[in-house]
């Protein structure tokens, strides 16, 4: 079963609007969710994260929104550049029950215009 | 710091043959782990180390076998390779204290079997 699921596949936004990716998950042992970045021939990299405490994560032009009783998050890009056309991976864990393991969405790839 | 290195970055195999993936990281991290990501699948972890001469199975480790052996070395061995191995592999390392349990990537190793 797919306990991280990113429902869509791609998306494509115009330069300077903003970009929204969502993740739905299914465990509700999941506490603390993470977003990551990955380029072509490149390995993910870690872009935000938000603890299951919180509603809401802010660094810089990317926000991360969670919504417990929806068991949804998304990542927000404001304003979307050229350079943040990637794939775009939704992770999640549970200490309880899963220590430090991930466990990942399918991805979305994100494709800003100039 | 390199961060985290895989050797090799690209290979062909024929089915039946046998190969070892490395992983090295310098970052003095205790926990280690083996992906694969394939299309419209996300990452899926193969097996994992929570220390120096311990792993444990993921969700995926049918056909692999690891070893930790020093701290910084994390092995995937494939037995006998299959075309359902067809994939990009990618190491990564985390901290035991870190906060969302970000993981750290490797480049990726692309694997065709024919």
């Amino acid at each position: 079963d797919q306990q991280v699921k990113q429902n869509s596949p791609s998306l494509s936004v115009q330069e300077g609007r903003i970009s929204i990716l969502n993740c739905d998950y299914t465990n509700s042992m999941f506490d603390y969710f993470l977003w990551y970045k990955k380029y072509p021939a490149e390995g993910p990299t870690f872009l935000i994260s938000i603890s299951s405490i919180k509603d809401k994560n802010e660094d810089g032009r990317f926000t991360v929104f969670l919504n417990k009783s929806a068991k949804h998050l998304s990542l927000h890009i404001v304003p979307s550049q050229p350079g943040d056309s990637a794939v775009y991976f939704c992770a999640a864990s549970a200490r309880e029950t899963s220590g430090s393991r991930l466990t990942f969405g399918e991805g979305t790839q994100l494709t800003v215009n100039p | 710091n390199a961060g985290v290195t895989q050797t090799p970055k690209f290979r062909v195999l024929k089915t039946g043959q046998s190969m070892t993936l490395l992983c090295a990281q310098d970052m003095n991290h205790e926990y280690m782990y083996w992906y694969r990501q394939d299309p419209g699948m996300g990452l899926r972890l193969i097996h994992y180390s929570v220390g120096e001469g311990t792993t444990a199975k993921g969700e995926v480790p049918d056909g692999y076998n690891v070893s930790r052996l020093k701290k910084q070395n994390f092995l995937l061995g494939l037995e006998s390779a299959a075309p359902s191995q067809t994939s990009v592999y990618f190491c990564a390392s985390s901290y035991r204290r870190s906060s969302y349990n970000e993981q750290f990537f490797g480049p990726g190793t692309r694997l065709t079997v024919l």
